[in-house]
């Protein structure tokens, strides 16, 4: 898994599989949390969000669970495709409306054919 | 065309020059950010700016400068580059009416030799 802090970690999975990518944020007063995609030689690109009210919330072929508890998120992907290979970053933001984000190192996620 | 984009897209340039990375954005957003991204770090927030009077510092700005020039347009200097610069920065702007989510430029990869 992903924390703010390591070397970028790595997951392989096969096509077709379902993949968990997961981010251990640091700050308890984050409330809000954003995961984002990022193809080679390409920014960022936000796939989904969820406020700190929610444990769960889906999105296409995607769900984002948070634990805020232990102070974790995860990022789901459901029958994973090629074309979803890259790397994934989670993001914290600490609250007040700054909208500051701090992002962790990111996972890359390779899918093999 | 690109809803944020950035000049140049790479630029390679020898130690105590003086370099300007530009963003413009058409989205209408108030506020814009400069991230940097280095291999294994994640993105760090260099500076931001809510709108054209106000700029703020990120956890990164030493040896950088900005000018928020118009609502649409954010630029950043290095008054005097050197070989740590090195590192592919990207802008990102926000609504702040919307949600947290930034929208990120497709990054300009800098090389200070």
């Amino acid at each position: 898994g992903e924390s703010v802090g390591l070397h970028l970690p790595t997951l392989s999975v096969q096509e077709g599989d379902n993949s968990i990518i997961n981010c251990a944020y640091s700050n308890s007063a984050s409330d809000y949390f954003i995961w984002y995609k990022q193809e080679s030689g390409k920014g960022p690109q936000f796939i989904i969000d969820i406020r700190s009210n929610m444990d769960k919330r889906q999105g296409q072929r995607v769900t984002v669970l948070l634990n805020k508890t232990v102070k974790h998120l995860s990022l789901q992907i459901a029958a994973t495709q090629p074309g979803d290979s890259a790397v994934y970053f989670c993001a914290e933001d600490s609250g007040g409306s700054n909208y500051k984000l701090t992002f962790g190192k990111g996972t890359l996620l390779t899918v093999n054919p | 065309d690109a809803d944020v984009t950035q000049t140049p897209r790479n630029r390679i340039t020898k130690t105590g020059k003086r370099i300007m990375l530009e963003c413009s954005q058409t989205k209408g957003h108030d506020r814009m950010y400069w991230y940097r991204q280095d291999p294994g770090l994640g993105l760090r927030l260099i500076y931001y700016s809510f709108d054209v009077k106000d700029i703020n510092k990120g956890e990164i700005s030493d040896g950088y400068s900005v000018s928020r020039q118009a609502q649409a347009k954010f630029s950043l200097s290095l008054e005097s580059a050197i070989p740590n610069q090195t590192a592919l920065y990207f802008c990102a702007t926000r609504s702040s009416g919307g949600t947290g989510e930034l929208f990120f430029g497709e990054g300009s990869r800098l090389t200070v030799l």
